[in-house]
């Protein structure tokens, strides 16, 4: 059973606009909340966290925004740059071993220069 | 310069051959996994470890196995019982001494059938 979904596989963005994508989870034992970006053939790499004492956490430009009563967390890439197209998994962490990480499906970007 | 190394890239396995799949970490992290990428899927969790001489099954640990006799090194052997080992695997350490840290990755080993 997928506890990280992420629930769309692709998304396209033009070049300077607003990239968001989103991921939903269904364990509310999870308390701590990652995206990670990854290139082909490549290992995911580390790009933003959150933990579930906050609700908006940013980093240039990329901001993520967690809204735990939805089991809801959203990345936006603003503005997007050709250099973000890949593949971005969200991953989330239980408070309860802090050692398990589950990770969604990914959502594919591509940014239209 | 501290990081994750994965050998090799490119691994092709016979019917029937046990292949090992090597992970080694300068990061001076404890813990270390190993996940297996699918084709439109995540990545699932095969074993971790938290410390040296021990490791715990993940979600898919059968046809696995690991060892962990030192920190840095956490190599995942795929043997014979594994039926379906095609996929792009994936080692990741974290320090575990501060909370809230995110996983480190390799760059991965692709492992295809002959």
């Amino acid at each position: 059973d997928q506890q990280v979904k992420q629930n769309s596989p692709s998304l396209s963005v033009q070049e300077g606009r607003i990239s968001i994508l989103n991921c939903d989870y269904t364990n509310s034992m999870f308390d701590y909340f990652l995206w990670y970006k990854k290139y082909p053939a490549e290992g995911p790499t580390f790009l933003i966290s959150i933990s579930s004492i906050k609700d908006k956490n940013e980093d240039g430009r990329f901001t993520v925004f967690l809204n735990k009563s939805a089991k809801h967390l959203s990345l936006h890439i603003v503005p997007s740059q050709p250099g973000d197209s890949a593949v971005y998994f969200c991953a989330a962490s239980p408070s309860n071993t802090g050692n398990q990480f589950y990770f969604g499906t990914g959502t594919s970007l591509t940014v239209i220069p | 310069d501290g990081g994750i190394t994965q050998s090799p890239k490119y691994l092709f396995r016979k019917e029937g051959q046990n292949v090992t799949l090597s992970c080694e970490q300068n990061l001076n992290h404890d813990a270390m996994y190993w996940y297996r990428q699918d084709p439109g899927q995540g990545l699932r969790l095969i074993y971790y470890s938290q410390i040296v001489n021990d490791f715990q099954k993940g979600d898919i640990a059968e046809g696995y196995s690991v060892s962990r006799e030192k920190k840095e090194s956490f190599p995942l052997t795929v043997t014979s019982a594994q039926k379906n080992p095609t996929a792009f695997y994936l080692c990741a350490s974290r320090d575990r001494g501060r909370s809230n840290q995110p996983q480190h990755f390799g760059d991965g080993t692709r492992l295809s059938i002959l």
